[in-house]
């Protein structure tokens, strides 16, 4: 079974500053990995996703995420951080090939509060 | 293209009543999936359906089932509700079961 570790479920961070999001995962199979965010009273909002071919992996807005097979990480970072991007995040597996049925497997989440 | 969308938004039961949450996937998507949000658990998956066929199903008793519908809409019921079925349910709609799942605003169920 596949299982996902966030090393961090709180992180503080100033306004500007860079900031890392730290997501490892566990698989005897090849999997893809996303990240979602989620806003208080929302539903998840998919972030960027690692399907194949480049491991470094961007969003429209300014998050940055890179697959390291050998580590099993994920990591999620962004250079400077904004007020807006308070929200709890979520790194997430599914198995390729269509095996999970539908079944993403998620970190326990890690809260970034962006403080001024 | 409307998102996923989910009905009711809130829901108030007390213990042993039953309830049923709906949701309409994003139109062409086909796999539908439900998940359970609560504080102390994190976010587990509860089922998938396909082409109206329940083809996953997570570690819930029985007591949580669901539905699809031939224009991919699902229901999940959950009877018999307990105090520790308060949560946020979201339901996730994907062309296909292994893309990447788009997911709705929730449900949010308080058993009292």
């Amino acid at each position: 079974a596949q299982s996902v570790t966030q090393l961090d479920s709180q992180v503080p961070v100033f306004e500007e500053a860079p900031v890392e999001l730290r997501c490892n995962y566990s698989s005897s199979v090849s999997v893809y990995l996303f990240w979602y965010v989620q806003y208080p009273n929302q539903g998840l909002q998919l972030l960027l996703k690692y399907l194949s071919g480049s491991t470094l992996v961007e969003s429209i807005n300014g998050f940055e995420a890179e697959f390291n097979k050998s580590q099993t990480s994920f990591h999620l970072r962004k250079p400077s951080v904004h007020i807006s991007d308070t929200a709890e995040y979520f790194c997430a597996v599914i198995l390729t090939g269509g095996t999970s049925y539908g079944k993403l497997t998620f970190g326990q989440g890690t809260i970034l509060t962006v403080h001024p | 293209k409307a998102g996923v969308t989910q009905t009711p938004r809130y829901l108030i039961k007390t213990r042993g009543q039953q309830v049923t949450l709906s949701c309409s996937p994003i139109s062409g998507h086909r796999s539908v999936s439900w998940y359970q949000q609560t504080p102390g658990q994190g976010l587990q998956f509860l089922f998938e359906y396909f082409s109206e066929t329940q083809r996953n199903k997570g570690n819930f008793p029985g007591r949580f089932s669901g539905r699809q519908f031939s224009n991919s809409r699902s229901e999940m019921n959950v009877s018999t509700l307990e105090l520790g079925d308060s949560a946020l349910y979201l339901c996730a709609s994907s062309y296909l079961a292994g893309d990447e799942q788009f997911f709705g605003p929730g449900t949010r169920l308080t058993v009292l």
